[in-house]
């Protein structure tokens, strides 16, 4: 187990486009969440899942922005009709139930929105 | 006001010394509280945990908590040029969502 992967490490779109990024957690980590990071600030909660189940919704995020996690193994975030705003750097990050919350961190997808 | 919040620097420290970050937080309820290290364009790496009062050490490192005035602090001692980073406190109110402050960037002199 190599950790938590993310795919794509890079996306730059136009304004207006939809982007999907995709999640593999650490295999036997049933806690997944979603951060968003942008230069100079800490990350920022988006959602978070327990198995398939999407257990809290930040409320800044916007409609544009669905996360799902079928069969509770790997995660998508999509973001729909794209804004300048969404540029960021997109985290996700597993933990074990029994483990505390204690985040294990992918290595992220940089969002540029043109 | 900000749910978790740290100062953002730069602290600046010569090698050898000790380099010491603090954390305030505004949820009473939080229950555990971290600090995670973050390298110039990588991914946040978690280096302690905390969940009750007082002093915790694992080598260099030592959080301290302190509850009832809402305060974490993180000490490196003997702070290396490879301690250079941002280090992010984070807490979690006992649900399962992890506030992260804004990080404080350390930079170690060598």
């Amino acid at each position: 187990d190599t950790g938590v992967s993310q795919n794509p490490r890079h996306k730059i779109t136009k304004r207006g486009q939809n982007v999907t990024f995709r999640c593999d957690p650490i295999s036997e980590h049933n806690r997944l969440y979603w951060y968003r990071q942008t230069l100079g600030q800490g990350p920022e909660f988006l959602t978070y899942f327990q198995n398939e189940a999407q257990l809290e919704k930040s409320r800044l995020l916007s409609d544009r922005f669905s996360a799902e996690r079928p069969k509770g193994s790997f995660s998508t975030l999509e973001i729909q009709r794209t804004e300048q705003g969404d540029s960021a750097m997109y985290l996700c990050a597993s933990s074990l139930e029994s483990n505390n919350e204690k985040l294990f961190f992918g290595s992220g997808t940089q969002l540029s929105v043109l | 006001q900000k749910e978790v919040e740290q100062n953002s620097g730069p602290l600046s420290v010569p090698e050898g010394a000790i380099a010491s970050l603090n954390c305030t937080y505004s949820d009473r309820g939080s229950q555990s509280f971290f600090w995670y290290r973050q390298y110039s364009g990588k991914s946040p790496e978690l280096i302690m945990s905390i969940y009750s009062n007082g002093d915790k050490e694992d080598g260099r490192f030592t959080a301290q908590l302190n509850k009832a005035s809402q305060y974490v602090s993180l000490l490196i001692r003997d702070s290396q040029p490879s301690d250079s980073a941002t280090y992010l406190c984070a807490v979690s109110g006992g649900g399962f969502k992890t506030i992260f402050g804004a990080g404080t960037r350390l930079f170690v002199k060598a």
